[in-house]
């Protein structure tokens, strides 16, 4: 079946450091590849996606690339700010024959930013 | 701009009551999801929806029952409320797959449920 591993959290960097949050899948068929957020007592925004091998998603300063050769799909951020703090869960939808895009989420990874 | 929305954000009920948790969304989406989130599990699915009166479970059913009547809406029931029912629920719509890859879910802002 489809599953995402992401780094273990939680992770706290101070304002303007560098952010990489890795996530490797494994996924029957070809998969569209995701990043949520999640902001305290907040549902999930999506963040940005890649559909094919070698897209870059990016958005608000972040950026991830589908690798297909590696099957990963890491998060980068180049300075975080303290606003960043929030949960972040990869995710895949692999089509797999169905009609629906079953989302398969990743465990999540806690960030905290610190002034 | 897509927007999903939920009933309420936050709800108490007593145990043994009949919860309705209502979702709605603006963008014709023909999927839409139901999940629930408690710490340490993730994100799990309850039940989904590609089509009006169409339903299919998902992972965690048990205890559960959803009602799709029109494309935009879709409802969470929960017969029966127990202790172990308190958690956050969130609902999602997605297009259909399709050949351009947008099928991404999008999510309501949830709606957190204490049942004692």
């Amino acid at each position: 079946g489809d599953s995402v591993t992401q780094m273990e959290g939680p992770v706290t960097l101070s304002e303007e450091a560098f952010l990489t949050i890795n996530c490797t899948y494994t996924a029957t068929g070809y998969p569209s590849l995701f990043w949520y957020v999640q902001y305290p007592g907040e549902g999930l925004q999506l963040l940005l996606k890649a559909t094919k091998a070698d897209d870059k998603g990016s958005n608000k300063g972040f950026e991830a690339t589908y690798r297909k050769e590696t099957t990963s799909f890491h998060l980068e951020k180049g300075s975080v700010q303290v606003s960043d703090s929030a949960v972040y869960f990869c995710a895949l939808i692999s089509a797999g024959g169905t009609s629906y895009g079953k989302l398969t989420f990743g465990q999540g990874t806690i960030l905290t930013v610190h002034p | 701009d897509v927007k999903v929305t939920q009933s309420s954000r936050y709800l108490v009920k007593r145990t043994g009551e009949k919860v309705f948790l209502e979702c709605v969304q603006d963008m014709d989406h023909e999927n839409m999801f139901w999940y629930r989130q408690d710490p340490g599990l993730g994100l799990r699915l309850i039940y989904f929806s590609y089509d009006v009166k169409m339903k299919e479970k998902g992972d965690i059913p048990e205890g559960y029952s959803v009602s799709r009547e029109k494309k935009e809406r879709f409802s969470l029931i929960l017969e029966s409320a127990s202790t172990n029912q308190t958690s956050m629920y969130l609902c999602a719509s997605s297009l259909r797959l399709n050949r351009d890859r947008n099928y991404e879910q999008y999510f309501g802002p949830g709606t957190r449920l204490t049942v004692t």
